[in-house]
């Protein structure tokens, strides 16, 4: 397996456009995890799912954020409008936790909104 | 919610030395502690985990203790070596919902030559 795919690496954009990061996790999993890295923050857990279903979403900082996982493959996290200070790095995790939890990250999308 | 602190925020140890991470969870539910190494500008990897029927674990030069009476848990890292220096992070999972980990803020360790 590849691993946790995401994609795009690098999103630079303007502040009010949408943002739509997107994230493949490991085939089998179970669990889909949405992380934001920052400097003064850490990681913070924004959202995640099980079989597909949203299970906890109180880490979304605001209206402004969306996730979404139509299927076991797939899932998005969309920023609309975006401003400056969603500038990080995003992670998206997954695990299969029936056989442990460890959590496998994907190499993340560093966003820049100027 | 689950909170985990982590100490210290940052360590610089020569080469050789032992380093030591600690780390304290509030969910006394909470039964899985792993401990991830992010180096710079890559994504966080697992180094080693603890399950809360074990006190102890050890893989080669690295190790993890848990006080589930005392709720804190620590990583020791012995003969340090130059590319050990990265950020460490803590977490631990939900008493309420298992596959669900929050992390400590991180140590930053730095090992000198």
């Amino acid at each position: 397996d590849a691993g946790v795919i995401q994609s795009p690496r690098h999103e630079v954009t303007e502040m009010g456009q949408e943002v739509t990061l997107r994230c493949k996790p490991i085939s089998g999993h179970d669990y889909l995890f949405w992380y934001r890295q920052t400097m003064m923050r850490g990681l913070e857990l924004l959202i995640y799912f099980n079989n597909n279903v949203p299970i906890d979403d109180s880490g979304m900082p605001e209206d402004r954020f969306s996730a979404k996982m139509p299927n076991a493959s797939f899932s998005t996290l969309k920023i609309q409008p975006s401003e400056p200070r969603d500038s990080a790095v995003y992670f998206c995790a997954s695990s299969f936790f029936s056989f442990n939890t460890e959590a496998f990250f994907g190499q993340g999308t560093r966003l820049t909104v100027v | 919610g689950e909170n985990v602190e982590q100490h210290p925020s940052t360590l610089s140890v020569q080469e050789g030395d032992s380093a030591v991470i600690k780390c304290t969870y509030s969910d006394s539910a909470s039964n899985y502690f792993p401990w991830y190494k992010q180096e710079l500008g890559k994504r966080p990897q697992l180094i080693i985990d603890i399950r809360s029927n074990v006190g102890e674990k050890k893989d080669q030069r690295i190790a993890v203790t848990l006080n589930k009476t005392a709720k804190h848990f620590s990583l020791h890292i012995t003969e340090t070596q130059p590319e050990d220096s990265a950020v460490y992070f803590c977490a631990a999972n939900s008493g309420t919902s298992y596959g669900k980990l929050t992390f400590g803020q991180g140590t930053i360790l730095t090992v000198h030559p």
